[in-house]
């Protein structure tokens, strides 16, 4: 089955840290650019971050550089985002989703995975 | 950054009837780079149409799409019950952004 699954969510304090995993299955994960899209309660969709299928390019929101990364591991078919420094406007459904080869959008989203930024 | 400012916020129709959903990018953007989402309550969100005007796949054929440059459209042309959701547009060429959204309910 073909299908996208996030973990690592959750509530976290201002200024610590949180590492979001996204498994990947039924398809060749090492094939695909991926990227992290997120979404604050009732309000739209926001891109975080994307990265190559080999790894070689990595890019990033304003909003979110210096603070995330991005990587994931082909042998593992799993997609990371470590956030540091999260701030209360980081708090956001945050969205694992697989940019389809040559149509510049993505095709294929996981369910998301909840975290919380809070003191 | 590419801002991309879809209207109306909320359309209120009834099954039956044709939605027509705009994006306006406040620079032109490629057609290649316009893409078209469904999102439903508790749900993940779906590509309906990429390069402005091409179906994803399973996509039916009362959704389509058009524009170019900096005003594009998504059209449904007869609303089924399942259609009424919120409709998110993306341009992906010059880094890349999302639209508000526009949330198509029911009248």
């Amino acid at each position: 089955q073909v299908q996208l699954v996030e973990s690592g969510g959750g509530v976290v304090q201002p200024g610590r840290s949180l590492r979001l995993s996204c498994a990947a299955s039924g398809f060749t994960f090492s094939s695909y650019a991926m990227h992290w899209v997120r979404q604050a309660p009732g309000k739209g969709l926001e891109w975080v971050a994307a990265i190559s299928y080999d790894v070689s390019k990595k890019f990033y929101a304003d909003s979110v550089k210096g603070r995330f990364t991005i990587s994931r591991d082909n042998s593992e078919n799993t997609l990371y985002l470590q956030m540091n420094s999260l701030r209360p406007e980081d708090t956001a459904v945050y969205y694992c989703s697989r940019e389809a080869r040559g149509l510049n959008a993505f095709d294929l989203w996981g369910q998301g995975t909840m975290v919380t930024v809070s003191a | 950054e590419i801002v991309l400012t879809q209207s109306p916020g909320t359309l209120s129709l009834s099954p039956g009837e044709r939605a027509t959903l705009s994006c306006r990018a406040s620079q032109s953007v490629s057609s290649s780079y316009l893409a078209w989402y469904q999102e439903k309550p508790g749900q993940a969100p779906r590509l309906l149409i990429y390069g402005a005007s091409s179906r994803a796949t399973g996509i039916p054929d009362r959704f389509s799409g058009s524009g170019s440059g900096t005003d594009f459209t998504l059209t449904i042309s007869r609303l089924e019950p399942e259609d009424f959701a919120v409709y998110y547009c993306q341009q992906y060429g010059s880094s890349l952004t999302f639209g508000g959204g526009t949330k198509v309910e029911i009248k």
